[in-house]
């Protein structure tokens, strides 16, 4: 089983929807989670941690459930620039640990 | 925020020969840096560890002696792909985290590396 599981993917909404997209961890002892966000043939950049209260950010909202090892994140009034692949991560600690990708989710916002 | 840079952004080389790929934390210290490789539609898959002034920590099923990692101060770490072949074309990645340590910090990534091996 991976580490880190995503929806396969790809999401095609039109412009305006709310798109969700889950992840599941496998390792109890992660202690880091973040929502990643990749442009083709670009580097991964940071959307938005993710905290165990929940957080939002404009229309991003994430949320954690470490009981069901369960993290999410809701996408509301989707816009074109928003199309991209939407990394699940992971790390166990802080500061000098890796962190564990998903295979990320394919979103196209269709005009 | 803090930025880590590294070159080049993409290389053509032919079989056999070696490519040196470099990463730097431009205006943070980082004790540790990782290396991940992504193929195409594929996750960004960790290949080795880089701890400045210690041996590298390889992940199981990549070569220790194909990849070379070097780590030779705070800010630099590189990557030496040794006798590449075409399925070595990949994207290659480094990353690196504050040394403080501090919880939820994110990750810096460099800008990428695509190699392609013909």
């Amino acid at each position: 089983r991976k580490e880190v599981e995503q929806d396969p993917g790809p999401f095609n909404v039109p412009e305006g929807a709310t798109v969700a997209f889950n992840c599941t961890y496998s390792n109890s002892a992660s202690q880091s989670f973040f929502w990643y966000r990749q442009d083709c043939r670009k580097e991964p950049k940071l959307l938005m941690s993710v905290y165990s209260s929940g957080n939002e950010d404009g229309r991003f909202t994430a949320q954690l459930n470490r009981a069901s090892q369960y993290i999410s994140l809701l996408i509301r009034d989707s816009k074109l620039s928003d199309s991209a692949t939407y990394l699940c991560v992971v790390s166990r600690a802080s500061g000098n640990t890796p962190l564990v990708f998903g295979k990320g989710t394919r979103l196209s916002v269709i005009a | 925020g803090a930025v880590v840079s590294q070159h080049p952004s993409w290389v053509i080389c032919k079989s056999g020969t070696s490519v040196k790929i470099e990463c730097r934390s431009l205006d943070f210290q980082a004790t540790t840096m990782f290396w991940y490789r992504q193929f195409p539609k594929q996750s960004l898959m960790l290949m080795a560890t880089s701890n400045e002034g210690s041996k590298a920590t390889y992940e199981q099923g990549v070569e220790k002696d194909k990849f070379l990692i070097n780590h030779a101060s705070l800010t630099l770490s590189t990557l030496t792909v040794t006798s590449a072949h075409p399925e070595d074309s990949s994207f290659y990645i480094c990353s690196a985290r504050d040394r403080l340590g501090r919880l939820n910090t994110e990750a810096f990534f460099g800008q990428g590396t695509r190699l392609t091996v013909v």
